[in-house]
C-alpha cells in the first residue's frame, strides 16, 4: 500500500532563512507527487506537483521541490521564508487508477522574527 | 473565478438535528470532493463525485449523506451526528479530466462542525 511521511511534526525557522521540508513516500510504481499548503482557518492550496520529467519543480510563492526516486523523497524547499509562509505544509501521493490523493500527517512551521 | 465557496462557515448542532452543508464552484470543473479534517491532522476522503456521479464512497457512516444537484453544487446533509464528527468539512473540485487523484484540487475555506 501507499504510503507518505513527513518526519518533522513542526519546524521553526527565523525569517529570511532557508527552509527544507521532507516527505518520504512508499508506493512500488513511479508516484505523482503534490505539496499542499493550509494556512490557519483555510482549506488548501496547491504548491506544485510533479508527474514526470524534471525531477526539479516549480511551484508558486517561491517554493521548489526535488524528486529523488534512489532516496524515495520529494523534500520541499524555499531560499528565503516570509512571515507569511508559516503554515500546515501537506505532502501527498496520488495514483492514476483510482481518485483517491494520499495526505502525509503534515509539517508545521512556524516562523520568527 | 478560482474560488470553491461554502456555506456556513462554522455550524453548531445537536446529536438529533439535521443540517446540511453546501459547496459551489464555477470553474467548470467535473469532479467534485468532501474531506474530514481534524485538528493537527491531514484531510480524510470521505466522497468523491465525478461527473454527477457518486464515485467514491470512504465507507463513511450513513448519517453523512452526499448529494451532488447539478455540476457546480455539492451537498453534505447531516443528521443524527455524534460528538466525535466534530471537525473541518473541506470540500475540493477539479477538472476531472485526469485519472486518478492527479487533477489540481481546489479547496474552500471548510465548515466549522462543532455536534453538542
Amino acid at each position: 500500500a501507499q504510503s507518505v511521511t513527513q518526519p518533522d511534526i513542526h519546524i521553526t525557522v527565523s525569517e529570511g532563512a532557508s527552509l527544507e521540508l521532507r516527505c518520504n513516500y512508499s508506493y512500488g510504481a513511479t508516484p505523482y507527487l503534490f505539496w499542499y499548503v493550509q494556512s490557519p482557518g483555510q482549506g488548501l492550496q496547491l504548491l506544485l506537483k510533479y508527474f514526470s520529467g524534471d525531477t526539479l519543480v516549480q511551484g508558486i510563492k517561491g517554493f521548489e521541490a526535488e524528486f529523488k526516486r534512489s532516496q524515495s523523497s520529494f523534500n520541499l524547499r524555499k531560499p528565503s521564508v516570509h512571515w507569511s509562509d508559516a503554515a500546515e505544509y501537506f505532502c501527498a501521493v496520488g495514483r492514476t487508477s483510482y481518485d483517491k490523493v494520499i495526505f502525509g500527517p503534515g509539517t508545521s512551521l512556524s516562523v520568527i522574527p | 473565478d478560482t474560488e470553491v465557496t461554502q456555506t456556513p462557515k462554522h455550524l453548531v448542532m445537536g446529536m438529533t438535528n439535521k443540517k446540511s452543508l453546501k459547496c459551489e464552484q464555477h470553474m467548470g470543473h467535473r469532479a467534485m470532493y468532501w474531506y474530514k479534517q481534524k485538528a493537527k491532522k491531514p484531510p480524510e476522503l470521505m466522497f468523491v463525485y465525478s461527473y454527477e456521479k457518486l464515485s467514491i464512497n470512504e465507507s463513511v457512516p450513513s448519517r453523512f449523506s452526499p448529494e451532488c444537484p447539478n455540476s457546480s453544487l455539492l451537498n453534505l446533509h447531516l443528521h443524527a451526528l455524534q460528538p466525535e464528527d466534530s471537525a473541518l468539512y473541506l470540500c475540493a473540485s477539479s477538472q476531472g479530466q485526469l485519472a486518478g487523484g492527479l487533477d489540481t484540487q481546489y479547496f474552500g475555506p471548510g465548515t466549522r462542525l462543532t455536534v453538542l
